[in-house]
């Protein structure tokens, strides 16, 4: 159980161009994302935090403007990085608290998306 | 704050040696402690977290950790590595409150020699 589900898994985007990353939760309601980002040989970085129906909250460095996340709907959060360019080439990972009905919680996450910008 | 420091950035051991991955963490509550492990070009595999209870934690994989509260520490151990536990492993920190988050060390690179 609480399995959240990300697409693509590697995408290669020209320079200028957008890309959306999507992670659907498949058997839970996932009311808090977390969207993580990762280069290369560094360690996982925080960018943001989507709340089902409300705004993301981004951290300190982080442009909302070019990461636009979309929290619409309990299974679905959606990180588009707009005008991509090189320097955005990256691993992105997702992922949710959830609760199960026995035993103790968790935070599950997506497999991840591997960007390139060429 | 919350933080996570893992102070080993790389840890070279012998196939067939034992294994103890440090990791030190602050943060204002009881934290929800996990470590995770990442093969190259993979996504994060949960080897085992700590929310309360038994302080001494099992994993898969053969791996355990330890919470120590008086020293803020969440050690990574394994009696024997295999050639296959080569990876980069995290430990994060973390609660569950609607907005929290899991912060991340900055990870271990494990080498082994055959």
């Amino acid at each position: 159980g609480a399995v959240v589900s990300q697409h693509p898994s590697r995408v290669i985007c020209k320079s200028g161009t957008s890309v959306k990353i999507e992670c659907r939760s498949l058997d839970f309601q996932a009311t808090t994302m977390f969207w993580y980002r990762q280069f290369p040989k560094q360690s996982l970085m925080l960018m943001a935090t989507s709340n089902e129906g409300s705004k993301a909250t981004y951290e300190q460095g982080v442009e909302k403007d070019k990461f636009l996340i979309n929290h619409a709907s309990l299974t679905l959060s959606t990180l588009t990085v707009t005008s991509a360019h090189p320097e955005d080439s990256s691993f992105y990972i997702c992922s949710a608290p959830y609760q199960p009905q026995q035993g103790a919680a968790g935070y599950t996450f997506g497999s991840g998306t591997r960007l390139t910008v060429v | 704050a919350q933080s996570v420091t893992q102070p080993d950035i790389h840890i070279t051991v012998s196939e067939g040696a034992s294994l103890e991955l440090r990791c030190n963490y602050s943060y204002g509550a009881t934290p929800y402690l996990f470590w995770y492990v990442q093969s190259p070009g993979q996504g994060l595999q949960l080897l085992l977290k700590y929310f309360s209870g038994d302080t001494l934690v099992q994993g898969i994989k053969g791996f355990e950790a330890e919470f120590k509260r008086s020293q803020s520490s969440f050690n990574l151990r394994k009696p024997s590595v295999h050639w296959s536990d080569a990876a980069e492993y995290f430990c994060a920190v973390g609660a569950l409150d609607r907005d929290d988050k899991i912060i991340f060390g900055k990870g271990t690179r494990l080498h082994i020699l055959p």
